[in-house]
């Protein structure tokens, strides 16, 4: 158990639709990471925030926005579904915003189905 | 733009055979350099990862990776693989550069299957 969470575990829905995934991070984490894997992309950055603000965006449709909270915790909202969003997305923590030291723990992710 | 290739989408050992996995790095300035390992239906969990000094990296579960800096190599070996190995494997990299942000580039992963 890395002491990420991530709710929910499985989101099924249809396209068009707008969806919210949750993530706690690690007890005193200020970083939070969310990436997508799909079948034909793998492994992607999407974004990262730090304390509340936007780090770095990576490849994040526009369709796709997140924000970290005062409480640290992360949402990153998916609206317009299409088929090709269905994926396993995974929100990562740090202590910090980079570093040697600055490992990411990773929670168990939230798998999308667009129907 | 930095990059991170493992050769080999699949590889298959004995059960008590050497396990060498194999990861090449593009990037002008090395990076840090992570292997994470990925269990069906789980998420990521860190094997091992390179920053500074010692090129030799031991991990979690028996695994170890050697930087090689003239071949831009991160391979992950383990001398005796065991059943509860079999798992996909990622290599990744970060900019050492900047620190705003310690995004992670992974390859494309590794499916290890162990036969007994």
């Amino acid at each position: 158990d890395s002491g990420v969470t991530q709710t929910p575990k499985h989101l099924i829905t249809a396209t068009g639709q707008r969806v919210t995934l949750r993530c706690s991070p690690r007890s005193g984490d200020l970083s939070v990471y969310w990436y997508q894997q799909s079948l034909d992309q793998g492994l992607q950055f999407l974004i990262h925030y730090y304390n509340g603000e936007e780090r770095a965006k990576g490849n994040i449709l526009e369709r796709f926005s997140a924000q970290q909270f005062p409480d640290l915790h992360s949402e990153l909202n998916l609206s317009s579904l299409e088929l090709g969003d269905s994926a396993l997305y995974f929100c990562a923590s740090s202590v910090a915003s980079g570093g040697a030291a600055d490992t990411q723990y990773f929670g168990p992710g939230t798998r999308l189905t667009v129907l | 733009a930095q990059s991170v290739t493992q050769l080999g989408s699949h590889v298959s050992v004995s059960e008590g055979a050497l396990v060498l996995l194999r990861c090449n790095y593009s990037s002008s300035v090395p990076p840090y350099l992570f292997w994470y390992v990925q269990y069906p239906n789980q998420g990521l969990q860190l094997l091992l990862k390179y920053t500074t000094g010692a090129t030799l990296v031991k991990g979690i579960n028996g695994f170890e990776a050697e930087f090689k800096k003239s071949e831009t190599s991160f391979h992950l070996t383990k001398p005796s693989a065991h059943m509860s190995d079999a798992a996909e494997y990622f290599c990744a990299v970060s900019p050492t550069y900047g620190g705003a942000t310690n995004k992670l580039i992974f390859g494309t992963g590794t499916l290890l299957a162990v036969q007994p």
